[in-house]
């Protein structure tokens, strides 16, 4: 059975940029959740979709935005990209709100 | 201002010896709570969950044990092996529509040879 797989792995962007990074659940799962992990302040809580819907989202600006297709897969987006938004962006799936696994993360730069 | 990296609280063991690595939670409503661990440049692998039902939960080489009074989760690691040296973290959630989990700041586990 496969993983929960996130692309790209790994981006470089400038300031102003805007970012688009995708998730896609492992077979059968619904809910899709978005983290930031930074040295400074850990892993973070983005939002969570599942069908389709938003059903909750942390406290993060409204630069940080996501999507959920009727496929389950996901997508996020960061708009006019800070430095410290540099971080790795990591999406979880589950599948009756337990047992999250986690994907590799997309490991952001932003210069 | 500077932005500085979490502390990791870090624990040394030697190889073969068992591992004990604690955890505080937050909110006493949390009723699910999941043990990680991240190995560097991955995502955090699932070990073991456990629900506020129970105090005690068994897996491969791994027990974690719940102490809801004080807020207090544990892991252990019978036989520590090099390829347990990462970074443990554990979650806690609260079940219901607002499925979140909240991290700890993690430990760092170093498997001496």
């Amino acid at each position: 059975k496969a993983g929960v797989t996130q692309t790209p792995r790994y981006l470089i962007k400038t300031r102003g940029q805007q970012v688009t990074l995708s998730c896609s659940p492992i077979s059968g799962h619904r809910s899709v959740s978005w983290y930031q992990q930074t040295p400074g302040q850990g892993l973070q809580f983005l939002f969570e979709y599942f069908s389709e819907t938003q059903r909750n989202k942390g406290n993060f600006p409204g630069r940080f935005s996501g999507r959920q297709f009727s496929n389950s897969r996901s997508e996020m987006n960061v708009s006019t990209l800070e430095l410290g938004d540099s971080a790795l962006y990591l999406c979880a799936s589950s599948q009756f709100g337990d047992g999250y696994t986690f994907g590799s993360g997309t490991r952001l730069t932003v210069v | 201002g500077e932005s500085v990296g979490l502390h990791l609280p870090t624990l040394s063991v030697q190889e073969g010896d068992n591992s004990i690595i604690n955890c505080a939670y937050s909110n006493s409503a949390s009723d699910y709570f999941i043990w990680y661990k991240q190995e560097s440049g991955k995502g955090p692998q699932f070990i073991i969950d456990i629900r506020s039902n129970m105090d005690k939960r068994q897996g491969q080489r791994v027990t974690v044990l719940l102490n809801k009074t004080v807020k207090h989760l544990s892991l252990q690691i019978a036989a520590t092996q090099p390829g347990d040296s990462a970074v443990y973290f554990c979650a806690e959630n609260i079940s219901g529509s607002a499925r979140q989990l909240t991290f700890g700041s993690g430990t760092q586990l170093t498997v001496l040879p």
